[in-house]
């Protein structure tokens, strides 16, 4: 079975703080998808991120960063220098990795909501 | 803007009834999925559609089906309506219906059951 899982349920930071935001996932497959998503107050989900599980290269765009590591399951997400825009739920999900059939959907984590204070 | 439009934003309804909700894929893509939203579930897969033809089944109810129609839009209905139905519900499409296709998420349709 595929399972995400986020931890942190809310988090609070006052602006200008780094954060980072946990995900565990659980997938007996070998070759998968990871994901997050940010959810602002308005309610759309934004595609922030996907990486191939073959791919453990730490990725950095801007002020964000994500850290890969496939011996602990691990996907964690850091806002450098939070700002107040940032305050969002932030989603972390898993796809399966599969050709030729269907199993395309994304299984989502519980979210974490990140509070960034001025 | 991710090209994903549904309609309508909100809904308010009373228990028991039926709504339809209503999804058009981005131009070009011939896969479309459903997800529910509510505060006791987080976020979940209910369904996919793949050029007309029902792919994948996720946590979807008996009360709730789906079709994707000859121009690609697909609609959810939901029926004998309940208070926990109440959710936000997102459609999201891409261009084939396999895991190497990206999602992309339209803004959701908010249902209120009272």
């Amino acid at each position: 079975a595929q399972k995400v899982t986020q931890a942190q349920t809310e988090i609070s930071v006052v602006e200008k703080e780094d954060v980072t935001l946990d995900c565990v996932y659980e997938t007996r497959d070998t070759t998968y998808y990871l994901f997050w998503y940010k959810q602002p107050p308005s309610g759309e989900l934004v595609f922030l991120i996907r990486r191939n599980s073959f791919d453990e290269q730490n990725e950095i765009s801007g002020r964000y960063s994500w850290n890969f590591q496939k011996s602990t399951s691990s996907f964690n997400f850091t806002i450098t220098a939070s700002q107040v825009v940032d305050s969002a739920v932030y989603f972390c999900a898993l796809r399966r990795m599969v050709y030729g059939g269907s199993q395309g959907n994304l299984i989502f984590g519980k979210g974490t909501k990140l509070s960034v204070k001025p | 803007d991710s090209g994903v439009t549904q309609t309508p934003k909100h809904l308010i309804t009373a228990t028991g009834q039926r709504v339809t909700l209503r999804c058009s894929p981005r131009s070009g893509d011939l896969s479309v999925y459903w997800y529910q939203q509510s505060l006791d579930q987080g976020l979940q897969f209910l369904i996919q559609y793949y050029n007309g033809e029902e792919r994948a089944k996720g946590n979807i109810l008996e009360r709730f089906s789906a079709q994707q129609f000859p121009d690609l839009h697909s609609e959810l209905n939901l029926s004998s309506l309940e208070l926990g139905d109440s959710a936000l519900y997102f459609c999201a499409s891409s261009a084939g219906a396999t895991s190497s296709y990206e999602q992309y998420f339209g803004p959701g349709t908010r249902l209120t059951v009272t």
